[in-house]
């Protein structure tokens, strides 16, 4: 199975700043990797596929970029409904596989 | 605008068999192109993709769980279903139904889960 790092496991940011959020595989992607969005009790929402795509309706200051092995969101102008948790997916081979999540909390 | 519903038994014993359905409106699930997945997610974990079956009904399934997951599918009742054998307290977890379309970029066609159920809570416990 691709093995799936990000980093870092949480980050605390204001509104307005900006975030970026790593993602690293255990062996190359080319650009199929993902990016969702959770918050609590809810099911993930796309923002991001073929690692820089933004999924129709997702704000632009969502934004990602990478290819292979390492890979970036950044959320530029934070707003109050960023603040949830993120994952990146792999969809390059099977078994589909995710990152363990990174929490981005108010300051 | 396509909706899925998760529904199924909350609590099950150790060695009971799990069985979860997801109902599927705003769309057929003949549809052409997609398909219909599972994923899981363990209390306050990541998330983990059980697998999907095709409107065709061919199924994928992630090798971990293989020995004990069927996905299958009733177009009758635009509905696709989880079975899940023997399960644990490992198999606790929130469960998921999604859609997977495949979106072309740059380097081909990626699967997207890109419509997901609410998700339903399952707990094994004696």
């Amino acid at each position: 199975d691709i093995q799936m790092t990000q980093s870092p496991s949480s980050v605390s940011a204001s509104v307005g700043d900006t975030v970026t959020i790593t993602c690293r595989a255990s062996e190359g992607l080319s650009s199929y990797l993902a990016w969702y969005q959770q918050k609590p009790g809810k099911p993930p929402k796309v923002l991001i596929y073929g690692a820089s795509d933004l999924q129709g309706g997702v704000p632009s200051r969502f934004s990602g970029s990478g290819s292979g092995t390492d890979f970036t969101l950044t959320i530029s102008s934070l707003q109050p409904e960023d603040f949830a948790t993120y994952y990146c997916e792999q969809a390059y081979s099977f078994p589909f596989t995710f990152g363990q999540g990174t929490k981005l909390e108010i300051k | 605008q396509v909706q899925l519903q998760e529904s199924g038994p909350g609590l099950l014993k150790p060695s009971q068999s799990l069985s979860l359905t997801c109902t599927v409106s705003g769309g057929s699930i003949s549809s052409g192109g997609v398909y219909w997945s599972w994923l899981r997610q363990h209390p306050g974990e990541g998330l983990e993709w059980i697998g999907y079956i095709s409107d065709s009904g061919s199924t994928y399934y992630n090798p971990s769980l293989k020995s004990q997951v069927v996905i299958s599918l009733d177009t009758s009742q635009n509905q696709f279903s989880l079975r899940l054998s023997s399960v644990t307290a490992a198999d606790t977890a929130v469960y998921y139904c999604a859609r997977v379309t495949y979106y072309y970029h740059r380097s081909g066609y990626q699967p997207v889960f890109d419509y997901w159920g609410q998700g339903t809570l399952v707990t094994v416990s004696s």
